[in-house]
């Protein structure tokens, strides 16, 4: 069985261009989460999405980001006209049941780079 | 909002030595806590959970009790291997108004030396 899937590991852009990155939950799993972490931070929660839902996105910025969870295919986080800052780890995670119901299984992030 | 805090790292440690990792929580209620590790360039991975208060949770050697009265959960493992050498939050839940997800602290990075 699978665990959660993210790709691409590492992803270099230039400011001004589009970032996307893709999560596939593990098999079963209808709860998809997206964290950042920033060096020598936490993770920070961005959001969380239900099939064809965003249930929660208060933890994303408004402008710039936003999270699709399909009914086909992979989660998608986008990040259009990246800046610096944006540079970070982003994990995504999923969870059979609610998070605060059960365990979070996360992948192994994409590693975003603004030049 | 609900919140952890867990102590700052940097944590170096000599192989075999006794651990601690202080977090404390503010919530409403009495939510399960959970610890997560993260490996180098890996994602995180629950470690260990309690659900109740005066619960203890345990995996790999580590333990933590559920405190309400000092509203803590402490990482601890009595003998310390390289292997252990991570990065380690202490989570809780937040929910409510449709809301779900982990709160996690800002993560204790742990090192051990041989």
């Amino acid at each position: 069985n699978a665990g959660v899937m993210q790709n691409p590991r590492h992803l270099v852009r230039r400011r001004g261009q589009e970032a996307r990155l893709r999560c596939s939950p593990m098999k079963g799993h209808s709860h998809v989460y997206w964290y950042r972490q920033l060096p020598e931070e936490g993770l920070k929660f961005m959001v969380y999405l239900q099939k064809e839902n965003i249930i929660d996105e208060s933890g994303m910025p408004k402008e710039r980001f936003s999270a699709e969870f399909p009914k086909e295919g992979p989660s998608i986080l986008r990040i259009q006209q990246v800046v610096r800052g944006d540079s970070a780890a982003y994990f995504c995670a999923s969870s059979l049941q609610r998070a605060n119901t059960g365990e979070l299984f996360f992948g192994e992030g994409s590693r975003l780079t603004v030049l | 909002g609900d919140s952890v805090t867990q102590m700052e790292g940097p944590v170096t440690l000599s192989e075999e030595a006794f651990l601690t990792i202080n977090c404390t929580y503010t919530a409403t209620g009495y939510p399960s806590l959970f610890w997560y590790v993260q490996y180098p360039g890996e994602g995180l991975q629950l470690l260990l959970k309690a659900t109740k208060a005066d619960d203890k949770g345990s995996n790999k050697g580590f333990e933590a009790t559920y405190r309400k009265e000092t509203t803590s959960f402490h990482l601890e493992k009595g003998s310390v291997q390289v292997s252990d050498s991570a990065v380690y939050f202490c989570a809780l839940p937040f929910s409510g108004g449709g809301a779900d997800g982990l709160t996690f602290g800002k993560g204790t990075h742990l090192i051990i030396q041989p």
